[in-house]
């Protein structure tokens, strides 16, 4: 069965660090994209980079660059999102999500609930 | 970078209705169109690809159509566990892989 697993809720305050994690199973790990996906409160998806644990290729959303972090350990099956320095517009529920190059977004993790806050 | 829009932002309908959302892309592409649907709390799910390939699974009042610049999702008869948001979703081989800004879909 594939799955995604998510590390669990953070809350953060504004100008720390943070790294996120997303396991993945039940496939082959190196040959599927993660992307990260974000929803602030109350609105919608955003698409913020895709990474290939093969080879690690990363691609990021313009909205994103600069912003996070996107990385993998494929040794132990598990891609990251982190930030330098988090601030409060960073607040929201983050999604890994599985990817076949050129196939939709299929297996999703379960979400991971970030608060920034003072 | 692709923009999508969707239309309209949020509906009510009866039990039994018709319903239709429209996605528009712009600049267009083929038809590596997928929706999703996002019930509250809930982590989203894929009901069709590839623009009008419906997904194992997700019953077939679901459908999906277009090509280019414009998409729409009918669901043919609105059910009372229809209630969510639905995106609709540009993905391929090359980012960026945007998302439309979705409709919520209520009962009346």
């Amino acid at each position: 069965e594939v799955q995604l697993v998510q590390s669990g809720a953070e809350v953060k305050k504004p100008g720390e660090s943070l790294k996120i994690s997303c396991e993945g199973s039940g496939y082959s790990f190196t040959d599927y994209w993660i992307a990260w996906v974000r929803q602030m409160p109350g609105k919608g998806l955003d698409w913020m980079g895709i990474i290939y644990p093969g080879d690690s290729d990363t691609r990021y959303s313009p909205s994103f660059q600069g912003q996070v972090t996107i990385s993998v350990d494929k040794s132990i099956y598990t891609a990251y999102l982190q930030w330098s320095s988090l601030k409060a517009s960073d607040t929201g529920m983050y999604y890994c999500v599985r990817q076949h190059s050129g196939h939709p977004f299929d297996y999703w993790g379960q979400g991971t609930l970030v608060t920034v806050s003072s | 970078d692709i923009q999508m829009t969707q239309s309209p932002s949020s509906l009510s309908a009866s039990v039994g209705d018709r319903v239709t959302i429209t996605c528009r892309a712009s600049p267009g592409f083929s038809t590596y169109l997928a929706w999703y649907q996002q019930k509250p709390g809930k982590v989203p799910k894929l009901l069709i690809s590839a623009a009008s390939t419906l997904q194992s699974g997700v019953p077939s009042r679901f459908s999906g159509s277009g090509s280019g610049t414009d998409f729409t999702l009918t669901i043919s008869s609105l059910q009372p566990e229809d209630v969510a948001t639905y995106y609709c979703h540009k993905y391929g081989s090359a980012p960026p892989f945007t998302f439309g800004p979705g409709t919520k879909v209520q009962i009346k």
